[in-house]
């Protein structure tokens, strides 16, 4: 079945690039979403990128897919402490409204 | 709009007890979801529903039901709790944007988080 890898924890200094990484199985997938969670709260969707793209930008954000070896990752340039959250990596399948999640990767900004 | 509300935000059941977790969306979105999210696990998808009266099993369905008979409502029901069911509980509700073939964007409701003692 489809899998979703990421590491857990990530710790950086405010003002500097996070770089959060994902690797995923099913070649299939069609769309990769990267979505944040602040402590007691749900998940928020931060952006996505098509499997037919291999780089998105929105602001402090860039997405790089590497289809051919499966990998994405998210850059935050400027981290701030409010980027403080769980940032999960998620894969769908087009035709299947669910996704599949990884288990997240702790990103703490230290000021 | 309100987005994604669930009820109730904690919960302590004993085990052998039943309960209902409430979901609903007032975004018009066909698609619904139920999550649990365990330490250190991520998300796993108990049940999803594509539509008032449609639904299907996720990854983890057992020990739950549901149903969903307006498109508004995705009530998750839980009987003879367990410890094992001990977690923090996510609805959440989708759209397909775009065109045919868009991505399927989220939005979650801020959990409950259910305790079984």
């Amino acid at each position: 079945g489809e899998d979703v890898e990421q590491s857990l924890f990530l710790s950086v200094r405010e003002g500097d690039s996070s770089v959060i990484n994902c690797t995923y199985t099913d070649s299939s997938s069609t769309y990769l979403y990267w979505y944040k969670q602040e402590p007691g709260a749900g998940l928020q969707l931060l952006t996505y990128i098509f499997s037919n793209m291999d780089m998105k930008q929105d602001q402090r954000l860039t997405v790089l897919l590497n289809k051919k070896d499966k990998h994405l990752s998210l850059r935050i340039a400027d981290t701030q402490t409010g980027d403080s959250a769980i940032y999960f990596c998620a894969e769908s399948n087009s035709g299947y409204s669910t996704l599949t999640f990884g288990k997240g990767t702790m990103l703490l900004v230290s000021p | 709009n309100a987005g994604v509300t669930q009820t109730p935000k904690f919960r302590i059941l004993k085990i052998g007890q039943s309960m209902t977790l409430q979901c609903t969306q007032d975004m018009n979105h066909n698609y619904m979801y139920w999550y649990r999210q365990d330490p250190g696990m991520g998300l796993k998808l108990i049940y999803y529903s594509v539509g008032a009266g449609i639904t299907d099993k996720g990854e983890v369905p057992n020990g739950y039901n549901v149903s969903r008979s307006t498109t508004e409502d995705f009530p998750l029901r839980l009987e003879l709790a367990a410890p094992s069911q001990t977690s923090v509980y996510f609805c959440a509700s989708s759209y397909r944007s775009g065109l045919a073939g868009g991505p399927y964007e989220q939005y979650f409701g801020p959990g409950t988080r259910l305790t079984v003692t």
